[in-house]
């Protein structure tokens, strides 16, 4: 069993829907949580970060981890073209900054005009 | 935000040469860096995590030798692919830790022919 398991789609909506991206983890030792976007042949870049379970929002994005059941989502409220690419989750237990990120595979995600 | 910078972002070199991979914390100090390699569609895989000052510590099947990892300063970790072949061609990534999560370069895209 992998220790992060996200579905790798492809997901497709329609433009203005909210997009739900989700992710389950086995190590109960993870305490920080990564949603990042990857665009085709770009690096991943930081979309939220969150330390241990709650909710947090950043504009059109809200992060949810439920620590109790290892298990983590993104939202996307009124999802734009702009959101098409790859997601990708990330965790970590303790020790921020020297641990290495646990990924999930990553979700292909389409947003149709 | 915290960035960090990768040179070149993409690289055509001849079977056998050698190649040499910057990365650079532009407004931060970087004690740990990390270094990816990603194939088409797939999820980022680690290769090796790079400390300033002392020597990489590479993941299991990674060849050291093949791919040198040098982290002469704060700011600035390369990665070096030595006698380059075609299976080595791939999206290689490097990131770092920063106090909002793990910041990734823009990446490079390595093809050997």
């Amino acid at each position: 069993q992998k220790e992060v398991e996200q579905d790798p789609g492809p997901l497709s909506v329609p433009e203005g829907a909210i997009v739900s991206l989700n992710c389950t983890y086995s190590n109960s030792a993870f305490q920080y949580f990564m949603w990042y976007r990857q665009y085709s042949r770009k690096g991943p870049e930081l979309l939220m970060y969150t330390y241990s379970s709650g909710n947090k929002e950043d504009g059109r994005f809200t992060a949810q981890v439920d620590k109790s059941s290892k298990y983590i989502s993104l939202f996307i409220r009124d999802s734009q073209p702009s959101d098409s690419a790859t997601y990708l989750c990330a965790m970590i237990p303790p020790n921020f900054g020297n641990e290495k990120l646990t990924f999930g595979t990553g979700t292909r995600l389409t947003i149709i005009p | 935000g915290a960035v960090v910078s990768q040179h070149p972002s993409r690289v055509i070199c001849k079977s056998g040469t050698s190649v040499k991979i910057e990365c650079r914390s532009l407004d931060f100090q970087a004690t740990t860096m990390f270094w990816y390699r990603q194939f088409p569609k797939q999820s980022l895989m680690l290769m090796a995590t790079s400390n300033e000052g002392s020597k990489a510590t590479y993941e299991q099947g990674v060849e050291k030798d093949k791919f040198l990892i040098n982290h002469a300063s704060l700011t600035l970790s390369t990665l070096t692919v030595t006698s380059a072949h075609p299976e080595d061609s791939s999206f290689y990534i490097c990131s770092a830790s920063t106090g909002g999560g793990y910041t990734f370069g823009s990446g490079t895209r390595l093809t050997v022919v």
